[in-house]
């Protein structure tokens, strides 16, 4: 089956504009979570959806927000780029059970943002 | 709070020698662990997950509740191996990672 898509792949904006990224889940699969990866902190969580309802929220800002469609698909926005928004942004898609059992994340191949 | 270390940044062993890469976790529910493998212009994938017990292209790992570790071993490096790897905890619908040590298998 086909695997988990983000795009665009690669964009460049300025500081103070704003994005907006997408990713496309497995078929079946119901959650969508957001990371960053940057070289100084890692893989960091954003946010998870389950649903079209955010489930969790990582710490990060006010400006970086996200919504789920009914059809699962899901986009993160960032208001007000920072130089420190520069990351590759990863989505993973999973079934999203509930009850503490261990699902599966697959992750897409992401989209790398810079902001100049 | 769920929180992962990887006390190696970089690691570098001679095909054929044995590999562990380290990982102690911070975590006061039942945790669920992972090994993610990032292999060059790859995606990140699963390499491992502690409740499957399996082994994967000769990698295995055992959670060790009372040391809080869960360190991924393989007795025979191969230089297809060469590859970031991360550690992962799974708690309230989200994954932490740890900060990754990249593996490098010299010939």
């Amino acid at each position: 089956k086909a695997g988990v898509t983000q795009t665009p792949r690669y964009l460049i904006k300025t500081r103070g504009q704003q994005v907006t990224l997408s990713c496309s889940p497995i078929s079946g699969h119901r959650s969508v979570s957001w990371y960053q990866q940057t070289p100084g902190q890692g893989l960091q969580f954003l946010f998870e959806y389950f649903s079209e309802t955010q489930r969790n929220k990582g710490n990060f800002p006010g400006r970086f927000s996200g919504r789920q469609f009914s059809n699962s698909r899901s986009e993160m926005n960032v208001s007000t780029l920072e130089l420190g928004d520069s990351a590759l942004y990863l989505c993973a898609s999973s079934f999203g059970l509930a009850g503490g059992i261990a699902d599966t994340q697959y992750f897409g191949p992401g989209t790398r943002l810079t902001v100049l | 709070a769920q929180r992962v270390t990887q006390p190696e940044k970089l690691l570098s062993v001679f095909k054929g020698a044995p590999v562990e890469l380290k990982c102690n976790y911070s975590y006061s529910g039942s945790p669920e662990l992972f090994w993610y493998v990032q292999y060059s212009r790859q995606r990140l994938q699963l390499l491992l997950r502690h409740i499957s017990r399996e082994s994967i292209k000769g990698f295995t790992a055992d959670l060790n509740k009372g040391e809080t570790s869960f360190h991924l071993k393989k007795p025979f490096a191969q230089e297809e191996d060469s590859a970031m790897y991360y550690c992962a905890l799974e708690g309230a619908q989200k994954l932490v990672f740890g900060q990754g040590t990249r593996l490098t298998i010299n010939p």
